[in-house]
């Protein structure tokens, strides 16, 4: 398996706040890193594939970077529905593990 | 539009045995594997495994092989997730998603199974 790891484990931003999420890949992935966002009580969302490419629908505000072995996931302008637990996806080996998560709270 | 729908809630016994199902439709079916993701209570997710309805192919997660099957049925475009014995610890909620190979990302999720297992 490789191993993510997500930092920080948990953040606390304010509405109009930009933030950023790290993913650390135990070994080099390439490009092949998915984000996800997932509100209490509902299924994932996919907000970023192939570690920079915006999924459709999602908001501009969310914008991911990186390849090898560390990525970001950064959100500007938080909103109030950005309260959430953010994971990372790894899609590089035939396993694709997820990352701990990061619960984002908005103050 | 492309759809994942899951069974419904289960409630069972350690020991007993049980079957889930996602069902995709507003696609072609063979073209995508599925994933089965599951998320125990507070917990974060972890990848079970997946399953290719085109040829019936399977890769699982070594933390899962051997306790979980996967497999499907392409001609009523339904995957499962099936244990024959189960255990508290298999207390979780289960998702399934499709797997858009050419763009190797998770686009569509079911809404979840929660599964209880509980004497």
């Amino acid at each position: 398996d490789i191993q993510l790891t997500q930092s920080p484990s948990f953040l606390s931003a304010s509405v109009g706040d930009r933030v950023t999420i790290t993913c650390r890949a135990g070994q080099g992935i390439s490009n092949w890193l998915a984000w996800f966002q997932q509100h209490p009580g509902k299924a994932p969302k996919l907000l970023i594939y192939t570690a920079s490419s915006l999924q459709s629908g999602v908001p501009s505000r969310f914008s991911g970077s990186g390849s090898g072995t560390e990525f970001t996931l950064t959100i500007s302008n938080l909103q109030p529905e950005d309260s959430a637990t953010y994971y990372c996806q790894q899609l590089y080996s035939d396993l694709h593990s997820f990352g701990q998560g990061t619960k984002l709270e908005i103050k | 539009e492309v759809q994942m729908v899951q069974s419904g809630a289960e409630v069972k016994k350690p020991g007993e045995s049980l079957k889930i199902s996602c069902k995709g439709s507003g696609y072609i079916f063979s073209d995508y594997w599925v994933a089965w993701v599951r998320q125990m209570p507070d917990k974060p997710l972890e990848w079970v495994g997946l399953f290719n309805p085109g040829d019936s192919r399977t890769r699982y997660s070594p933390s899962f092989q051997g306790h979980v099957i996967i497999s499907g049925d392409k001609s009523v475009t339904t995957a499962y997730l099936q244990w024959s014995s189960l255990e508290a610890s298999d207390t979780a909620i289960y998702y399934c998603a499709r797997h858009k190979t050419n763009s190797n990302m998770y686009d569509y999720w079911g809404q979840g199974t929660p599964v209880t297992v509980s004497s």
